[in-house]
């Protein structure tokens, strides 16, 4: 079983509108929790740590449930700018990172 | 600030052939960097841990023997693929983490992608 898993997608969705997403986790003794965006072609960079209460950035918001073991990514107002892949990233207390493999949303105009 | 550099961005080689890789923190230290490798629409996949002045750590199923790595300084490591075969071909991606930093986050380089013919 993979440690972080993601729907693939795609989620296509016109500008301006909501798109929210989750992964999940299987490490429980995961300790931070991020999402990376990754273009086509390039290094993922980093979007938002996800702290457990919950955190926006922008038009972005984070969920984190450990209880259930899942993170979520909304992304309110969509723009073309924000078609991407989102890598959902469990971190373990040695600092290794494990990635998911992504889930791709593509706005439209 | 926090900008990690990689170099070659790209390269080609021939089925037999070693090729070096660099990584680079800019303008930060970092005791521990990162080595991972992609392929087309999967995951990163973490290939070793490269710890300034010390041994890599490798994860389970990569070859230490293969994947010769060495963090030399403390804003340098390599990676070199030896004996390179097509099905070494990838997207390498090195990340960085601050040293002595109390937060998590990883700088990414922007990846070498390696092509072996």
């Amino acid at each position: 079983r993979k440690e972080v898993e993601q729907d693939p997608g795609p989620f296509n969705v016109p500008e301006g509108a909501t798109v929210a997403f989750n992964c999940t986790y299987s490490n429980s003794a995961s300790q931070s929790f991020f999402w990376y965006r990754q273009d086509c072609r390039k290094e993922p960079k980093l979007l938002m740590s996800v702290y457990s209460s919950g955190n926006e950035d922008g038009r972005f918001t984070a969920q984190l449930n450990r209880a259930s073991q899942y993170i979520s990514l909304l992304i309110r107002d969509s723009k073309l700018s924000d078609s991407a892949t989102y890598l959902c990233v469990a971190q373990g207390n040695d600092y290794k990172l494990s990635f998911g493999a992504g889930t791709t949303v593509t706005v439209r105009a | 600030g926090a900008v990690v550099s990689q170099h070659p961005s790209r390269v080609i080689c021939k089925s037999g052939t070693s090729v070096k890789i660099e990584c680079r923190s800019l303008d930060f230290q970092a005791t521990t960097m990162f080595w991972y490798r992609q392929f087309p629409k999967q995951s990163l996949m973490l290939m070793a841990t490269s710890n300034e002045g010390s041994k890599a750590t490798y994860e389970q199923g990569v070859e230490k023997d293969k994947f010769l790595i060495n963090h030399a300084s403390l804003t340098l490591s390599t990676l070199t693929v030896t004996s390179a075969h097509p099905e070494d071909s990838s997207f390498y991606i090195c990340s960085a983490r601050l040293s002595g930093s109390v937060f998590y986050e990883q700088y990414f380089g922007p990846g070498t992608r390696l092509t072996v013919t």
